[in-house]
């Protein structure tokens, strides 16, 4: 089993829609949990992080449920802007930080 | 201020031949990551450099592939003898220490080994 699994999508929603994307993870001891966006051709950049009581930020919305090991994301309103792979990530707590998974994909249609 | 950068930013190689990659992290960042990103696929973990202590190199495909990191400084990753599978963008990323889980990724080497 992957360290962090998500669906790979593709997940494609007209503007204005709702979507979420969740992900799971095997380590019961991981400590922190994040979301990062990556553009097509980019490089990962970190979107928001996951806390333990749900967090949101403007369209955003993380939540995490330990007793399930997953995380999810919520985007409201989606924009063109927002077309974009979506990673997981995860400290496990290991030497090497953090565990990416390997991204859901998200087009939003005009 | 500065962010990660890498260098070059594409590469194209003949396959058999060695390759150098550099990568240039955020000053003061003690932590360096190397990841392999094949297209459409997620990020693979290679190596991690945490400032004076051994690397944890457990992500490394072969033997094929090395780096090595100056104190808290530049990086370099290696790979000898190109197969045509190392075909990737080659992806480092920065973090300030391992208090710090925010990782600062630079733009990336996209290697073509023909």
């Amino acid at each position: 089993r992957k360290e962090v699994e998500q669906d790979p999508g593709p997940f494609n929603v007209p503007e204005g829609a709702t979507v979420a994307f969740n992900c799971t993870y095997s380590n019961s001891a991981s400590q922190s949990f994040f979301w990062y966006r990556q553009d097509c051709r980019k490089e990962p950049k970190l979107l928001m992080s996951v806390y333990s009581s749900g967090n949101e930020d403007g369209r955003f919305t993380a939540q995490l449920n330990r007793a399930s090991q997953y995380i999810s994301l919520l985007i409201r309103d989606s924009k063109l802007s927002d077309s974009a792979t979506y990673l997981c990530v995860v400290n496990t707590g290991s030497a090497r930080q953090l565990t990416f998974g390997s991204g859901t994909q998200l087009t939003v249609l005009p | 201020g500065a962010g990660v950068s890498q260098s070059p930013s594409n590469k194209v190689t003949e396959k058999g031949k060695d390759v150098e990659l550099r990568c240039d992290p955020i000053s003061g960042h003690t932590a360096l990551y190397w990841y392999r990103q094949r297209l459409g696929q997620g990020l693979e973990f290679l190596i991690y450099f945490q400032g004076n202590s051994a690397p944890d190199k457990s992500g490394l495909p072969s033997d094929r592939f090395s780096a090595e990191r100056t104190g808290e400084s530049v990086s370099t990753l290696t790979i000898q003898r190109t197969q045509q599978e190392d075909s990737a963008v080659y992806l480092c990323a920065s973090q300030r220490d391992p208090s710090y889980n925010e990782q600062f990724f630079g733009p990336g080497t996209r290697l073509t080994v023909l």
